[in-house]
């Protein structure tokens, strides 16, 4: 059974740091994996996609990689604003069209 | 961009009551769509997943009886919570995975909060 961890599960920042979430599964045998912000009460908003014959994507301030022998995953977040402000969900695609299991999520706060 | 809706955004029910859910791909044909559920302060939970004209999988622990499931084409899921209670309120996402294309990915609607009464 996959499973996928996020840490930390929490974070503060000053406005203007550069930060990085991380996304570990234990599963090595993926397709694809997807970072999701989520604002509170809010769906979620697609941010990076990685498919599985790419490390890394970017897109804006952010940059996504993927390293599927280690399990692991990375958000980078350069700059950081106050409108970082949102949980941050990893989601992985196993493949063959089964089911996506997301992670347990980051809270990011960035304070002004 | 693909884009999935939900309605309603939001309800509030009384203890017994059904309440369903609607799940639009509103630009692409969803062979499948998936339904979520998220506690406060959690990730989501699949509840199940549905497949256009057949009757939809659920994981292990969702009462099939209870999460009533329906996805009558390609751009149409319902989930209908009966005889909701308290414990059953909680945020519904779904999500629609695109009937053609190579990359497997999922498009996620906006997410309906259930409050029972």
């Amino acid at each position: 059974k996959q499973e996928v961890t996020q840490i930390p599960a929490a974070l503060s920042v000053p406005e203007g740091e550069n930060l990085v979430l991380n996304c570990s599964f234990t599963d090595s045998a993926i397709y694809n994996l997807q970072w999701f912000r989520q604002d509170p009460g809010k769906g979620l908003t697609s941010l990076l996609l990685i498919q599985s014959s790419q490390r890394e994507q970017t897109s804006g301030r952010l940059n996504a990689s993927l390293d599927k022998s280690s399990g692991r995953s990375t958000l980078y977040i350069a700059a950081s604003q106050p409108g970082d402000s949102a949980t941050y969900l990893c989601a992985v695609y196993p493949g063959g069209y089964q089911k996506v299991t997301f992670g347990t999520g980051t809270k990011l706060q960035v304070i002004p | 961009g693909a884009v999935v809706s939900q309605h309603p955004s939001w309800v509030i029910c009384k203890s017994g009551t059904s309440v369903k859910i609607e799940c639009r791909s509103l630009d692409f044909q969803a062979t499948t769509m998936f339904w979520y559920r998220q506690f406060p302060k959690q990730s989501l939970m699949l509840m199940a997943t549905s497949n256009e004209g057949s009757k939809a999988t659920y994981e292990q622990g969702v009462e099939k009886d209870k999460f009533l499931i329906n996805h009558a084409s390609l751009t149409l899921s319902t989930l209908t919570v009966t005889s909701a209670h308290p414990e059953d309120s909680s945020f519904y996402i779904c999500s629609a995975r695109a009937a053609s294309g190579s990359a497997d990915t999922q498009y996620f609607g906006p997410g309906t909060r259930l409050t029972v009464l």
